[in-house]
């Protein structure tokens, strides 16, 4: 069985601290890796993708792939309260068409 | 919501009574997915289509069934409700022209709040 697990969390970091999400996968022929935000009674929205080993950074984000450990994390830069929500870790295998979630982890900033 | 429409976005229903979600797309997008989402399971594929009338089952189909007659089209229907189908409704697309940008990326409808009473 393919599984993407998440420390569900919840997680609390003070407003201008950094967020330290983290995802682990279970199956190597994942390919591509993805980071969706969720707003409570929201739909899950991609935030970033990252399909290389190293760091991805975009804005406040920053996505680190380790293909060796099989591991994924999410670094959130100056944490604001807005960044309060749930994140999902998805991967997907090289045919690009099956996705497996985590249960997510649940970020409250607090200001 | 990149050009998907889930509808409707709320529905109260009765036990035992046929339910119809739909999920219609723009974008031309050839896969097409069905998820639950429930708390402490998170999201969960129901079943998903690769094309027109091209449809698998993902691991929570029992009670489900679905139809895509156009490209654009993705139906789920509940033959029968029952309580523990209570949950939110998400569909998805991706697989955009290859080599275009996030062609690989899966993009979420709004969802639908279902209540079976």
């Amino acid at each position: 069985q393919k599984e993407v697990e998440q420390n569900s969390g919840p997680l609390s970091v003070p407003e201008g601290a950094i967020a330290s999400l983290n995802c682990t996968y279970s199956d190597r022929g994942s390919q591509s890796f993805f980071w969706y935000r969720q707003y409570s009674g929201k739909s899950p929205e991609l935030i970033m993708s990252i399909y290389s080993n190293g760091d991805k950074e975009d804005g406040r984000f920053t996505a680190q792939l380790n293909k060796a450990s099989q591991y994924v994390s999410l670094l959130i830069r100056d944490s604001q309260p807005s960044d309060s929500a749930t994140y999902l870790c998805a991967a997907s295998l090289e045919t690009g068409n099956q996705f497996y979630f985590g249960t997510g982890t649940s970020l409250t900033v607090i200001p | 919501d990149a050009g998907i429409t889930q509808s409707p976005r709320h529905k109260v229903t009765e036990t035992g009574t046929p339910v119809t979600l739909r999920c219609h797309q723009t974008e031309n997008h050839r896969y097409m997915y069905w998820y639950r989402q429930d708390p402490g399971h998170g999201l969960r594929l129901i079943h998903y289509s690769y094309g027109v009338k091209d449809t698998d089952k993902g691991e929570v189909s029992d009670g489900y069934s679905v139809s895509r007659s156009k490209t654009e089209d993705f139906l789920l229907t509940l033959e029968s409700a029952t309580s523990s189908q209570t949950s939110v409704y998400f569909c998805a697309i991706s697989g955009g022209l290859a080599g275009d940008r996030g062609w690989n990326i899966q993009y979420f409808g709004a969802g639908t709040r279902l209540s079976v009473l």
